[in-house]
This record gives C-alpha cells, structure tokens and sequence, in this order.
C-alpha cells in the first residue's frame, strides 16, 4: 500500500492555459474523488468515481473541469482556460466501496496556482 | 451558514498541554464523524472516525459526539510539537459516502 499518489506536486501556469493533473489511488480502492481546497478552508467535494464510472459532480465543476477514470485505475482531473479563481490545492482521495467501506485517504494534492 | 462550523484558530499552547478542537454542525443527517489532521503542503490524514453519539479513544486522542447539541470535539492530552498541525472536522450522512463536509480546519501550533 504506497497510498494515493498525485502527480504534479505543483503547477503554475498562465490565465487561459490548459492543466491535467493525474491521481493514482491505492490499488484495491474502487471509489476515487477529486476535492478542492482554497487556502484557509476546508476540502470541498468536486466529483468522485465508482469504478469507470463518475456517479455525482459538484455545481463546483464548471463545465471548464473534466474529469475521468477511463479504466477503474487513475484520474485525470482537466481545466480548460483556467483563471485565477482556479488557483487552489487540487485533491485526490479513494476509497474502497462494498462489503467492508473505507473511510476516505487523501493525497498530498496538487497545487495549482494561476498568474 | 455553512453546514460545519470550525473555529480557524490559530491556537497556540505550551507542551504537554490538553488541547480541545471543536465543531457544530447543522445538518442532523449527519451520523459519521471525523477527525482528519493536515501538516503544511500535505493532505489531510485520517486521525479517528466515530458513528453517532458517543467517546472513542485512541492512544492521546479522544474524539467525543454529542448529536443533541449538533457539536463534536477533539480532545489531545499530553501534547507534543509533532501534534502542529491543521485539525479538519468532517462528517457524513452515510459510512462510505461519497461526500464528506469539511469544517475549515483549525491551525494548532504546539511550542516547546
């Protein structure tokens, strides 16, 4: 169990460009989910996974913000024209959802920060 | 109103000392409770997790749920430097669901 891991630790980029961060969840966890948190606050929920499949997204994911799990396995988590607003510490956690659940482990995050 | 209320701190105490962390809570669908704990440039580790009302201890900490007040407490007895830390208070309306509400996390510092 090496736990979630995220990839890039940090990223900074200009006003308009394109990002995609890729999380790796603990192997045996089905569920993943992506959360957001600002500086001085809490996580908030973005969206998560079940498998391949994304069950629920936040009014927080503006249609700038895609997400996917294409084969069970790692996310991607893709802004498009990212702004200033986006600036934030991207994380990622998984659980595994069945016979016995698992509370939520949580990455060390992606760090985005937009100039 | 947010649905969790954590005061942000910071809170500063001398070593060994008996730390209280606290959250109130709105939502009375909430049954799971949790104590996450976050160190600079990390992500939140899980600390304890309890269900409904009710104490659970776990070495130095105690977390402690009393539901008929919409209020939760972390307690930290003999506190050491390593304990320095964000404490985020989160809950749940189901054990495993998908979404967790965080409080904003109260920032501890511990001095020698």
């Amino acid at each position: 169990d090496t736990g979630v891991s995220q990839d890039p630790r940090h990223k900074i980029t200009k006003r308009g460009q394109n990002v995609t961060f890729r999380c790796d969840p603990i192997s045996e966890h089905n569920r993943l989910y992506w959360y957001r948190q600002t500086l001085g606050q809490g996580p908030e929920f973005l969206t998560y996974f079940q498998n391949e499949a994304q069950l629920e997204k936040s009014r927080l994911l503006s249609d700038r913000f895609s997400a996917e799990r294409p084969k069970g396995s790692f996310s991607t988590l893709e802004i498009q024209r990212t702004e200033q607003g986006d600036s934030a510490m991207y994380l990622c956690a998984s659980s595994h959802w069945g016979q016995d659940n698992s509370p939520l482990h949580f990455g060390n995050g992606t760090r985005l920060t937009v100039t | 109103q947010k649905e969790v209320e954590q005061d942000p701190g910071p809170l500063s105490v001398p070593e060994g000392a008996i730390v209280s962390l606290n959250c109130t809570y709105s939502n009375s669908a909430f049954q799971y409770f949790m104590w996450y704990r976050q160190y600079s440039r990390k992500g939140p580790e899980l600390l304890m997790y309890t269900y409904s009302s009710g104490n659970k201890e776990d070495g130095r900490f105690t977390a402690q749920v009393d539901k008929s007040s919409k209020y939760i407490s972390l307690f930290i007895r003999d506190s050491q430097p390593s304990d320095s830390a964000t404490y985020l208070c989160a809950m749940s309306a189901k054990w495993g669901a998908q979404k967790l509400v965080f409080g904003q996390g109260t920032r501890l510092t511990i001095n020698p």
